[in-house]
């Protein structure tokens, strides 16, 4: 099966710009999360969607991050405007259902200078 | 709150030798703990976990013991290799959140 699948790798922007992150999770998994880390920093979260709806965004450090899943299948995270702050990693993972392993993509590596 | 802390990179070992990364956790309740793997120019793995106290969570080659009594998951290997030079990171899952530690980065050295 193909697995998570993250686009861009890598996204180079000027503060104040746009950017969107996608996410295809497996297919058939209901659950699925994004990820940050910042350089040398702990893996954060940010939010957790069960099919389209959002479970848990208590993580979003700000209300210049939007993440949407329309439709349940795949989810895209946008910054807007971006900041130095938001240079990072950003992970997303997928699940069958609550409790059971996460697969996570490689990752889009955010620079904002 | 629910935390963990590991031992700080980076590790550099020789082929072969003993290795041991430190990993302690705060948390409420009985949370899972687990070690992920992330190799070169991939996404994170899950290595291992364990779900109750006194539990070994154990793959290639790799070991972890839920230790409740010192709130302790250390990950060890009797002999390392070449190919697992990766950041090594604990976590624990508590209330359908996977919560991370801040990453060992293990070099290895043929």
């Amino acid at each position: 099966e193909a697995g998570v699948t993250q686009f861009p790798s890598h996204s180079v922007i000027e503060k104040g710009q746009t950017v969107t992150l996608r996410c295809d999770p497996i297919s058939g998994h209901d659950n699925l999360y994004w990820y940050r880390r910042v350089m040398g920093k702990e893996i954060k979260f940010l939010l957790h969607f069960v099919k389209e709806s959002k479970q848990d965004e208590s993580g979003m450090p700000n209300n210049r991050f939007l993440a949407e899943r329309t439709g349940g299948t795949y989810s895209t995270l946008k910054v807007q405007p971006a900041e130095l702050e938001d240079s990072g990693v950003y992970f997303c993972a997928s699940s069958t259902h609550q409790g059971s392993p996460l697969h996570f993509g490689n990752g889009t590596r955010l620079t904002v200078t | 709150g629910n935390s963990v802390t590991q031992m700080e990179g980076p590790v550099t070992l020789s082929e072969e030798a003993f290795l041991t990364i430190n990993c302690t956790y705060t948390a409420t309740g009985y949370p899972s703990l687990f070690w992920y793997v992330q190799y070169p120019g991939e996404g994170l793995q899950l290595l291992l976990k364990a779900t109750k106290a006194d539990d070994k969570g154990s793959n290639k080659g790799f070991e972890a013991t839920y230790r409740k009594e010192t709130t302790s998951f250390h990950l060890e290997k009797g002999s390392v290799q070449v190919s697992d030079s990766a950041v090594y990171f604990c976590a624990l899952g508590r209330d359908d959140k996977i919560i991370f530690g801040k990453g060992t980065r293990l070099h290895i050295l043929p």
